[in-house]
């Protein structure tokens, strides 16, 4: 298994551009979500998903979309980049257990540089 | 709204010592509280998690502790190592109808000098 992947690692942006940000899992878990992470703010959660077709909100979800058409790919986009948009990128993606326990598990991040 | 506070911000200890890690979260409803050891340049992992119902949890040489009442919960490290050294994250998963979703903490970054 390769667990959860996401491309690209690195990428800079202009101001303005859009892009998307590719998360993909081989785990079959039903959660998806996106978080960034920032300097003495931790991961803060930008939008999260139960299943295939279903997307919710984050706290910090303004100037990005989702969608999950498939259980495996929830990719991020960026529809009009900001220098605030500067960041570490988390995909996590975790199983529906009938407890509360639900290990998340995360890609390697994407580190954007919005100029 | 959902929160999650962590403290300190960074820590430094000599190996061999202990190191203590806190958090306070806000939602009393919330049912389940892992934490998260994340080495440079690479994703947070899991190293060990609580349920709300239960107040310690050990593992080697991680434990962690929880008080209900307080609404807070601790990371404790003995003997530490160099390898030991990274930003350790607590979260804390809001009783929202079993999403997946947690609320992380700001994160300590720990240093364990040779």
């Amino acid at each position: 298994n390769a667990g959860v992947t996401q491309t690209p690692k690195f990428q800079v942006l202009k101001t303005g551009q859009s892009m998307t940000l590719q998360c993909a899992q081989d785990m079959n878990h039903e959660y998806m979500s996106w978080y960034r992470q920032d300097p003495g703010m931790g991961l803060r959660l930008i939008h999260y998903s139960v299943g295939a077709g279903i997307t919710d909100q984050g706290e910090v979800p303004n100037g990005y979309n989702v969608s999950r058409s498939t259980t495996e790919d929830f990719p991020l986009r960026l529809l009009s980049a900001a220098p605030s948009q500067t960041s570490v990128y988390f995909c996590a993606s975790s199983y529906r257990s009938r407890g509360p326990n639900t290990e998340a598990f995360f890609g390697q991040g994407t580190r954007l540089t919005v100029v | 709204g959902e929160n999650v506070e962590q403290h300190p911000s960074t820590l430094s200890v000599q190996e061999g010592d202990s190191a203590v890690i806190k958090c306070t979260y806000s939602d009393s409803a919330s049912n389940y509280f892992p934490w998260y050891k994340q080495e440079l340049g690479k994703g947070p992992q899991l190293i060990i998690d609580i349920r709300s119902n239960v107040g310690e949890k050990k593992d080697q040489r991680i434990a962690v502790t929880l008080n209900k009442t307080a609404k807070h919960f601790s990371l404790h490290i003995t003997e530490t190592q160099p390898e030991d050294s990274a930003v350790y994250f607590c979260a804390a998963k809001p009783f929202s109808g079993n999403t997946g979703k947690l609320i992380f903490g700001q994160g300590t970054t720990l240093q364990v000098k040779p």
